[in-house]
């Protein structure tokens, strides 16, 4: 069965400073990778996703991934943040061959610091 | 073009009260899902569906029971409501299962007394 670790509950980081969220996965099939984040109030929104091809995917807001079979791994980055950037940030796993569901991990909260 | 629509947003519910959340979508998606989303335990899905008429259990579905009866809407009902219930519940819809993202709707909070 698939599972997704996120071993941060909780990362504040300074404005304009780099942040890394980590996310950890574990299956016995190819998978798919999706980071999803959350603002107040609201309902998850996809930022991000690794489907296949390059293991460095990004999103139109500065953030990216980067897909390491090897370490089983899908972190998420930002060279700089901003006060925008403070949300709740899920990882998840699809495995491939028709399974329909979304494994998520138990989120990041992201608190920037003015 | 309004995605996903949850109704009611906020509702407080006394012990044994029964209610039903109604997720409805305009995108034409096949596939939606449940999810209740509690403190430091992500999301975690109670029911799902494939399509029109179909169901099945997620992670979490004692206590609560689904139905697919159109295309668009998908029920979420709570028969005896416990206080172990409180929690925010999301609906969400796709149109691939795998490779495409689920798109989600605002949540409904759901306090049970």
């Amino acid at each position: 069965a698939q599972s997704v670790t996120q071993l941060d509950s909780q990362v504040p980081v300074f404005e304009e400073a780099p942040v890394e969220l980590r996310c950890n996965y574990s299956s016995s099939v190819s998978v798919y990778l999706f980071w999803y984040v959350q603002y107040p109030n609201q309902g998850l929104q996809l930022l991000l996703k690794y489907l296949s091809g390059s293991t460095l995917v990004k999103s139109i807001n500065g953030f990216e991934a980067e897909f390491n079979k090897s370490q089983t791994s899908f972190h998420l980055r930002k060279p700089s943040v901003h006060i925008s950037d403070t949300a709740e940030y899920f990882c998840a796993v699809s495995e491939g061959f028709g399974n329909e569901k979304l494994t998520f991990g138990t989120g990041t909260r992201l608190t920037i610091i003015p | 073009n309004a995605g996903v629509t949850q109704t009611p947003k906020f509702r407080v519910l006394k012990t044994g009260q029964s209610m039903t959340l109604l997720c409805a979508q305009d995108m034409n998606h096949e596939y939606m899902y449940w999810y209740r989303q509690d403190p430091g335990m992500g999301l975690r899905l109670i029911h799902y569906s494939v399509g029109e008429g179909t169901t099945a259990k997620g992670e979490v579905p004692d206590g609560y029971n689904v139905s697919r009866l159109k295309k668009q809407n998908f029920l979420l009902g709570l028969e005896s409501a416990a206080p172990s219930q409180t929690s925010v519940y999301f609906c969400a819809s796709t149109q691939d299962r795998v490779a495409q993202p689920q798109h989600f709707g605002d949540g409904t909070r759901l306090s049970i007394l």
